[in-house]
Formats: structure tokens, C-alpha cells, sequence
């Protein structure tokens, strides 16, 4: 069955710190890869997503993701946090096969620091 | 509607008890997703609805757990004879086509006492 891992699930970084959050996933076909983030008391908000073309792909608030497909990584990154970014932050895939559920990993809880 | 909504937004029920969650889809949306959220827990995927395929039911912990789509538009996920265990938040969410981006819900938060 398709799995998603994300390794780190909890981050805690100073302002101005880099960040990458690692997000592998099981399945070797197609795939639509997604970042989500959950603010504290928020819903679930779409950060980027990649369907296809070029394997760097940019979101919202300076967040950007890059697709490896020979590691089966999407790890998302942000050059410099911000106080602001304090969230619960869950890669997803859809993958091909039967059906298009999405499946998400487990979380990654970043605190940042002002 | 402007967003996917879901009700209650709160629940309090005994054990014991059945509960009705509603989820209504970003309008012309064809895909409708449920998922559960537990405290310190990532989402787990109950159940996938899909235009007028059969549903994929795979995600349902136990014969407890079902859900209907009528009309291809509004989703009620039903928890029968409810367990503390079932404590979580009942989060819906949508998209305009399969592998399309989805949108989520504020979530319905279950208390079981």
C-alpha cells in the first residue's frame, strides 16, 4: 500500500533559520504531490502542490518544494522563518492505481523562535 | 458555497450514542474526501467519494464507520454506537475533479464521554 514518511515530527528553529522538512513516499508510478500547512486553531491550507513539469515548485510565503523521483522525495524548504510560520505542516500524495485517495504523512510540528 | 462546510462544529456525545457528521462540498466540486484527525496525530483517510463510482471505503476503521454522498453533492459520515477511542476531529474535504488540488473543511471535533 502507498505510505507517505515524514521523519522530522518536530522542528524547532530560531527566525531567520533555514528549514527543510523531509517527505518520502512508497509509490513508483505517477504521483501529485502536495504540501500542507495548519496554523494553530486553523484549517488545513493548501501551501504548493506538483502535478508535473518542472520538479521545483514554488508556494505561498517563500515556501518552495523539490521533487526527486529517483529518491521518492518531495522535501520542502524555506530559506529564512519567520515567527509566523509556527505550524503543523503534512505532506500528501495521490498516486495512480484504483483509486485517487490522498494520503497524507504524519506531520511535521515546526516552532519557530523569535 | 464559498468554502467546503462542515456541522457540527462541535459534539459532545455518550458512549454508546450515534452521531451524524455533515460535510457540504465546494459547489460543483465531484470528489469528496473524509479524514480523522486524533490529538498529536496525523490524518487518516476514511473514505473517498468519487462522481458516481463506488466509493472507496477502505480508510473506515470498523463496520461502525459509514458514510453517504446523496445527489453527488452533500457527504454524512455516520459513527454508529460511538467509543471514547472515536474521540477526533472529522475533517471533509473536496476538489473539483480526481487528482485535483483539495480543500478543506473546518473540521467537526467529536468529544466521546
Amino acid at each position: 500500500a502507498q505510505s507517505v514518511s515524514q521523519h522530522n515530527h518536530h522542528v524547532i528553529l530560531s527566525e531567520a533559520a533555514s528549514l527543510e522538512l523531509g517527505c518520502n513516499y512508497s509509490y513508483g508510478g505517477t504521483v501529485n504531490l502536495f504540501w500542507y500547512v495548519q496554523y494553530p486553531g486553523q484549517h488545513l491550507q493548501l501551501l504548493l502542490k506538483y502535478f508535473s513539469g518542472d520538479p521545483l515548485v514554488k508556494g505561498i510565503k517563500g515556501f518552495e518544494a523539490e521533487f526527486i523521483k529517483s529518491k521518492f522525495s518531495f522535501n520542502l524548504r524555506k530559506p529564512s522563518v519567520q515567527w509566523s510560520d509556527t505550524a503543523e505542516y503534512f505532506c500528501a500524495v495521490i498516486s495512480g492505481g484504483n483509486t485517487d485517495k490522498l494520503i497524507f504523512g504524519t506531520g511535521t510540528r515546526l516552532q519557530v523562535f523569535p | 458555497g464559498a468554502g467546503v462546510s462542515q456541522s457540527p462544529s462541535n459534539k459532545v456525545t455518550e458512549k454508546g450514542k450515534d452521531v451524524e457528521l455533515r460535510c457540504d462540498p465546494i459547489s460543483g466540486h465531484t470528489a469528496l474526501y473524509w479524514y480523522r484527525q486524533s490529538l498529536g496525530q496525523g490524518l487518516e483517510f476514511l473514505i473517498y467519494f468519487q462522481g458516481n463510482s463506488a466509493p472507496d471505503k477502505s480508510g473506515l476503521p470498523s463496520d461502525r464507520f459509514s458514510a453517504e454522498r446523496t445527489g453527488g453533492s452533500v457527504s454524512t459520515l455516520t459513527i454508529q454506537r460511538t467509543q471514547q477511542e472515536d474521540s477526533a476531529v472529522y475533517l471533509c474535504a473536496s476538489s473539483l475533479y480526481n487528482r485535483g488540488t483539495i480543500y478543506f473543511g473546518e473540521g467537526s471535533w467529536l468529544t466521546v464521554v
